[in-house]
């Protein structure tokens, strides 16, 4: 189907342990983004990319790690859990940056680190 | 700092008329979203507009105010499904999407 998914939709994993969450998109779009959502908080990003293989940091990069090898996928790793990575993520993508052009998003993966 | 300032929570009635304030202060002005999200699901894009004025889209509207770093999201003939938190975004002169914490909308019979 068209359109953009992540996976897992909801993980539980302990404090230490490597996480990778998974983005994919059919549009060929070129930007894609990892953001999280917190209680109080706006969307926050962390990383984007604006073509494979060209990723850069955004609000908050720390303990995160991405990687864009072909244009569809845009994993997110948490290299190192930790309780305060406990969050809503949700991935997106645009045809553009983000000047004007709207960014689609995928469902979000809800990650629970114990 | 940069900064976008939405009410916390608001409340309407069904068939009623809500609007949404949006302030914003931010490094450099380069359009303005608004978001709706759904409790549980993804946000989905609403409005944008980069130059002042109103923008009507059937029953949602939004307006700019740039020189006052202002904005609202006007939503008319409110029904239940319109009960979810309403996001806005700010574009700033780095081309960052700058979002504000949402302002989640209560529909009352």
């Amino acid at each position: 189907d068209a359109g953009i998914t992540q996976s897992p939709r909801y993980k539980i994993t302990e404090t230490g342990r490597q996480v990778t969450l998974m983005c994919h998109q059919t549009w060929s779009h070129s930007y894609m983004f990892w953001y999280r959502q917190d209680l109080g908080h706006g969307l926050r990003l962390i990383y984007y990319s604006a073509a494979a293989d060209i990723t850069d940091k955004g609000e908050v990069p720390d303990g995160y790690v991405v990687s864009r090898s072909k244009t569809e996928n845009f994993p997110l790793t948490l290299e190192s859990a930790t309780r305060s990575q406990t969050s809503v993520y949700f991935c997106a993508s645009s045809e553009r940056e983000a000047s004007s052009y709207e960014q689609y998003f995928g469902p979000g993966t809800r990650l629970t680190v114990t | 700092g940069q900064n976008i300032d939405q009410p916390t929570e608001m409340t309407a009635t069904e068939g009623a008329i809500v609007q949404i304030n949006c302030t914003y202060q931010t490094s450099g002005f380069n359009g303005l979203f608004w978001y709706q999200q759904h409790a549980g699901e993804a946000p989905t894009f609403l409005s944008y507009n980069v130059l002042d004025g109103l923008e009507e889209k059937g029953r949602f509207s939004s307006f700019l105010s740039r020189s006052k770093g202002y904005s609202y999201l006007l939503l008319k003939e409110l029904q239940m499904k319109d009960s979810a938190s309403y996001l806005c975004a700010v574009t700033d002169s780095n081309y960052q999407l700058i979002w504000g914490a949402g302002t989640k909308l209560i529909i009352k019979p």
